[in-house]
């Protein structure tokens, strides 16, 4: 069972562009949520990561919104650039070690 | 520079070998993880340590061993049990108790693949 679900499974943006991915989970006892960028051959990458008493999170061209009450947040990068080109992943980790992955998202940014 | 370090990058499995994937760290994290990665699949938890000379199976662990003696290592055997070893192989390591909300670092992986 998949504890958290992440969507689109790929996405294609212009250069430009607003890309957009989605996670969602059950378990309300989740309580940090950090989401990871991987680039092809690469080790995944710690991206930024939201608590769950914070409803938003920026830093630079990222941001997480995170809607507590629907379990749900996402990952929006503005004005996404060619080198954003990666597979994003979202986590959710439980207190006492426990990590949950999303299933990832291509992102193809095109010039 | 501090971090996690994989090696090979590339690995070859004849039939009925057992083959060891290497994994160090030097920042001094306490908790190291296996994982394996298939396309479509997401990140799938094979074992973690949280100190040395202790380990805890994952969801994946059949076909899988580990040993941790010391806190910087943490070696993956992909033993000739695994039937379907073809992956990337990622290693990470984490600082804080169980108890800390400390995201997971990541190495670079090894590719694994049959002959």
């Amino acid at each position: 069972q998949q504890q958290v679900k992440q969507s689109p499974q790929s996405l294609i943006v212009q250069k430009g562009g607003i890309s957009i991915i989605n996670c969602a989970y059950e378990n309300t006892a989740f309580d940090y949520f950090p989401w990871y960028q991987q680039f092809p051959g690469k080790g995944p990458a710690l991206l930024i990561a939201i608590r769950p008493d914070v409803s938003e999170k920026k830093e630079g061209r990222f941001t997480i919104s995170f809607n507590k009450s629907a379990k749900q947040f996402s990952l929006h990068i503005m004005d996404s650039q060619p080198g954003d080109s990666a597979t994003y992943f979202c986590a959710a980790i439980l207190v006492g070690n426990q990590f949950y992955f999303g299933t990832g998202t291509s992102l193809t940014v095109i010039p | 520079d501090g971090g996690i370090t994989q090696s090979p990058k590339y690995l070859f499995r004849k039939e009925g070998q057992n083959v060891t994937l290497s994994c160090e760290q030097n920042l001094n994290h306490d908790a190291m993880y296996w994982y394996r990665q298939d396309p479509g699949q997401g990140l799938r938890l094979i074992y973690y340590s949280q100190i040395v000379n202790d380990f805890q199976k994952g969801d994946i662990a059949e076909g899988y061993s580990v040993s941790r003696e010391k806190k910087e290592s943490f070696p993956l055997t992909v033993t000739s049990a695994q039937k379907n070893p073809t992956a990337f192989y990622l290693c990470a390591s984490r600082q804080g108790s169980p108890y800390s909300n400390q995201p997971q670092h990541f190495g670079d992986g090894t590719r694994l693949s049959i002959l």
